[in-house]
């Protein structure tokens, strides 16, 4: 069975561009969410997704938004990127939303921003 | 808040020592604590994770985690390192009900041969 897919892998932008990340979960898994990891940090909460509602959000600005999709796809969206917004971005799927519910990740969208 | 702090951002063993990765969490409450392995270009891979009951736990690859609510740590072990070990080891804490994991910065292990 195929993990969890992002798309690209690599990205490059330009500051004030807008970018779209996607993320495709495990076959049966309705919850998908969104982590920013910065170069020598650990991965930080964005957004969580179950059956196409949002169920929580971490500290970004209004600039990020996501959605997810009747095939419980996931579309994560940057506006007027900033150079600090260069980092890994890491989608993980799991069955449901609970917190005892195993996450599996993607390997990430590494997104640059010149 | 809840936070995650991992004191040791880099560690060298050599390979077939012991390994001890230190995490110290802050909650109020028990939190639910996890453990992750991420190598150069991948994902991250839960190695463990502690909801309740037995303060020691096992997971894959030969790795242990003791929780310890005196101290609000919970580390994580392996009594002989291999040289795939070597890998980038995040902390984690799911606080109450949410889906929100809060990751240390995480400590990266290089293993001498």
């Amino acid at each position: 069975d195929a993990g969890v897919t992002q798309s690209p892998t690599h990205l490059i932008k330009t500051r004030g561009q807008h970018v779209t990340l996607r993320c495709s979960p495990i076959s049966g898994h309705k919850s998908v969410s969104w982590y920013q990891q910065v170069l020598g940090q650990g991965p930080q909460f964005i957004f969580q997704y179950y059956e196409k509602e949002e169920r929580g959000r971490g500290n970004f600005p209004d600039r990020f938004s996501a959605r997810q999709f009747p095939n419980y796809s996931s579309e994560l969206n940057v506006n007027a990127l900033l150079l600090g917004d260069s980092a890994l971005y890491l989608c993980a799927s799991s069955l449901v939303a609970g917190p005892r519910e195993k996450l599996f990740f993607g390997s990430g969208t590494q997104l640059s921003v010149l | 808040a809840q936070s995650v702090t991992q004191p040791d951002i880099h560690i060298t063993v050599s390979e077939g020592a012991s390994l001890e990765l230190r995490c110290n969490y802050s909650y109020g409450a028990t939190p639910y604590l996890f453990w992750y392995v991420q190598s150069p270009g991948q994902g991250l891979q839960l190695l463990l994770k502690y909801f309740s009951g037995d303060t020691l736990v096992q997971g894959i690859k030969g790795f242990e985690a003791e929780f310890k609510r005196s101290q609000s740590s919970f580390n994580l072990r392996k009594p002989s390192v291999h040289w795939s070990d070597a890998a980038e080891y995040f902390c984690a804490v799911l606080p109450g009900n949410t889906g929100k994991l809060i990751f240390g910065q995480g400590t990266t292990l290089q293993v001498k041969p």
